[in-house]
This record gives C-alpha cells, structure tokens and sequence, in this order.
C-alpha cells in the first residue's frame, strides 16, 4: 500500500528562518502531490499540488516544493518564514490520476516572534 | 458561498450511543470524503463517495456507517461510539478525483466518547 512519510513532527523556527518540510512517499508510478496547511483552530487549506510539468511548484503565501522523482521527495520550502506561517502542514499524494489521497502525519511548524 | 458545512461542530457521547454527523456543501461536487484526524496520526479515510447514492470504504471504515442520498449532503454514523473513535472529523468535496483534484475541506467535528 502506498504511504507517505513526513519527516519531521515538530519544527520550530525563529522568524525570517528558511523552511524546508521533507515528505516521501512509497509509490513509484504516476502521482499527484499536493501540501496542504492547517492554521491553529481552522480547516485544511491546500498550499500547492503539483500533477506535471516543471517539478518546482509555487503556491500561495511565497511557498514551493520541489517534486523529484528519483527520490521519490515532495519537500516544502520556504525562503523566510514569519510567525504567522505557524501552522500544521500535510503533504499528500494520490497514486495515478483516479485515487484517493493519502495523507501523511504532519509536521508542526511553530515560528517563534 | 459556505463551501463545506460540517454539523455538529463539537459532540460528547457515552459509550455506546449513536450519533449522525452530517456535511454539507453548495458547490456541486460529486466527490465526497470523511476523515478522522488524531495526533501524530494524520488525516485517515474513513469513507467516501464518487456520487450520489454511491458510498465506498476507505483506509478505517470499521464503526462508521455512510449515507449519500442527495448530492449536496454525506452523512456519517456511528450505531455504537467507543472511545478509540474520539476524534476530530473533517468532512471534504472535489469536483473530480483527477483534473485539479482538489480538496474543500469543512471546518471539522470534534466528537469525544467517553
């Protein structure tokens, strides 16, 4: 079965640190990789995905990640983090184009003022 | 535009109860999806639904129950709470399973069983 694998539980940070979140995931076919965030008290809110093309994504709020297939890697960058970035992030990935999406356990990020 | 409306937000049951946590959402999606969500553990599929009328069981369906006779709403049951299912469930929609694939999820439930 397929998983995916976040690295880190909890990182912290101070602000203006650069950010980089690691996520894995076991499938080696075609995949569909997404982040998702979720503020402290809110729902999940999707970050960026990426389906093909240019391996690096950008999404909202001056994220990116960068897919890289050999490594099997999805990894969340930020160059310079603020205290508002404090938050849960979830990366996620569907196998092929018609599966459900397999969430991996988290990592929480807290940005220290 | 509510998006994804979950129902209740916050729920106690004593063990063995039965209850019915209902989403709804105004966008027209056909794809529906419950999830739990515990610490350390992620977000796990419960159940999910490709239409209306249509249920199927995902990664831990074992204790839920689903319904989905209108499109806009899924409904999740529990005939008899145990305490592992104190949880904070998150209801979601897509338009497709592929195309953007994108996920709109509800603001969450939390259920305590004691």
């Amino acid at each position: 079965a397929q998983s995916v694998s976040q690295h880190n539980h909890h990182v912290i940070l101070s602000e203006a640190a650069s950010l980089e979140l690691g996520c894995n995931y076991s499938y080696g076919g075609t995949v569909n990789l997404f982040w998702y965030v979720q503020y402290p008290g809110q729902h999940l809110q999707l970050l960026l995905k990426y389906f093909s093309g240019d391996p690096l994504v950008k999404g909202i709020k001056g994220f990116e990640a960068e897919f890289i297939k050999s490594k099997f890697s999805f990894n969340l960058r930020k160059p310079s983090v603020q205290w508002s970035d404090t938050a849960e992030y979830f990366c996620a990935v569907r196998q092929g184009s018609q599966g459900n999406l397999i969430f991996g356990k988290g990592t929480k990020l807290s940005v220290k003022p | 535009n509510a998006g994804v409306t979950q129902t209740p937000k916050f729920r106690v049951l004593k063990t063995g109860q039965s209850m019915t946590l209902l989403c709804a959402q105004d966008m027209n999606h056909e794809y529906m999806y419950w999830y739990r969500q515990d610490p350390g553990m992620g977000l796990r599929l419960i159940h999910y639904s490709v239409g209306e009328g249509t249920t199927a069981k995902g990664e831990v369906p074992d204790g839920y129950n689903v319904s989905r006779l209108k499109k806009q709403n899924f409904l999740l049951g529990l005939e008899s709470a145990a305490p592992s299912q104190t949880s904070v469930y998150f209801c979601a929609s897509s338009r497709t399973r592929g195309d953007t694939g994108e996920l709109f999820f509800g603001e969450g439930s939390r259920l305590t069983v004691l």
